[in-house]
């Protein structure tokens, strides 16, 4: 069970756009910045956003994310089909003291 | 241009100790505000973070694995080095090595070795 929850699924058609969204609680989101990780299959998972919402030198900017209260979204649009993976957000844990993940959304382009 | 590559046993028994290095290039962790770090992913799971060391030794584990892990750094060599004791099937899965770069109180892995996939089985 992750402590930030995740869809386990997300969908859509080329072109159009999707959020995946990623639950958090006071001890992590509310108070820290969310990082988030796209998985293509069969390979290392590779920085997409940090920061909230800064994206790394290479990433496109329909892709975006932010964050707000105890939630985090990232945002994609203009779906391609590389987009398929797996996505993953991520943050520090007061509590824990730790890096946490989520249990990672599998996005389909349909 | 800078790489991580994860290297060790593929296969160990139940109870043994696991013993990853990552060597790297491209960066020094000498630099301020880098750190260096492993992440595992069991067989279609979710990724779990489980250690980092920063520029300056200070070292960090997850809460749940503390009392099995230690996380060693050689510059000299560009290596770090993960120590996992008492193994057991669960603790199969991919372990990737990770470089973390601190920005203000966030640490993020910008950079991922392609990983190594360890399976504890007797």
């Amino acid at each position: 069970q992750s402590v930030l929850t995740q869809p386990p699924s997300a969908s859509g058609a080329p072109g159009q756009g999707v959020t995946i969204s990623c639950s958090g609680s006071s001890s992590n989101i509310a108070d820290n910045v969310v990082n988030w990780y796209q998985q293509l299959p069969g390979t290392a998972p590779k920085l997409l956003i940090y920061n909230d919402n800064k994206r790394p030198s290479g990433v496109p900017d329909r892709i975006s994310g932010s964050r707000s209260g105890t939630s985090a979204s990232l945002a994609i649009s203009g779906l391609q089909s590389e987009d398929e993976a797996d996505y993953y957000c991520a943050t520090w844990d007061d509590s824990l003291d730790g890096w946490v993940f989520g249990g990672g959304t599998k996005l389909t382009v349909l | 241009q800078i790489t991580l590559k994860e290297s060790g046993p593929t296969l160990l028994k139940p109870t043994q100790t696991l013993t990853l290095t990552c060597t790297f290039s491209g960066f020094s962790l000498t630099s301020s505000g880098v750190a260096g770090g492993w992440i595992r992913q069991p067989p279609g799971k979710a990724l779990e973070w489980l250690a980092l060391i920063y520029w300056d030794d200070d070292e960090r584990y997850s809460p749940s694995l503390r009392s099995r892990l230690t996380i060693t750094k050689d510059t000299s060599k560009n290596q770090v080095v993960l120590t996992m004791t008492k193994m057991d099937p669960v603790d199969t899965g991919t372990y990737y090595c990770v470089r973390g770069r601190r920005s203000g109180y966030n640490v993020y892995f910008d950079y991922w070795g392609q990983g190594a996939l360890v399976t504890v089985s007797s």
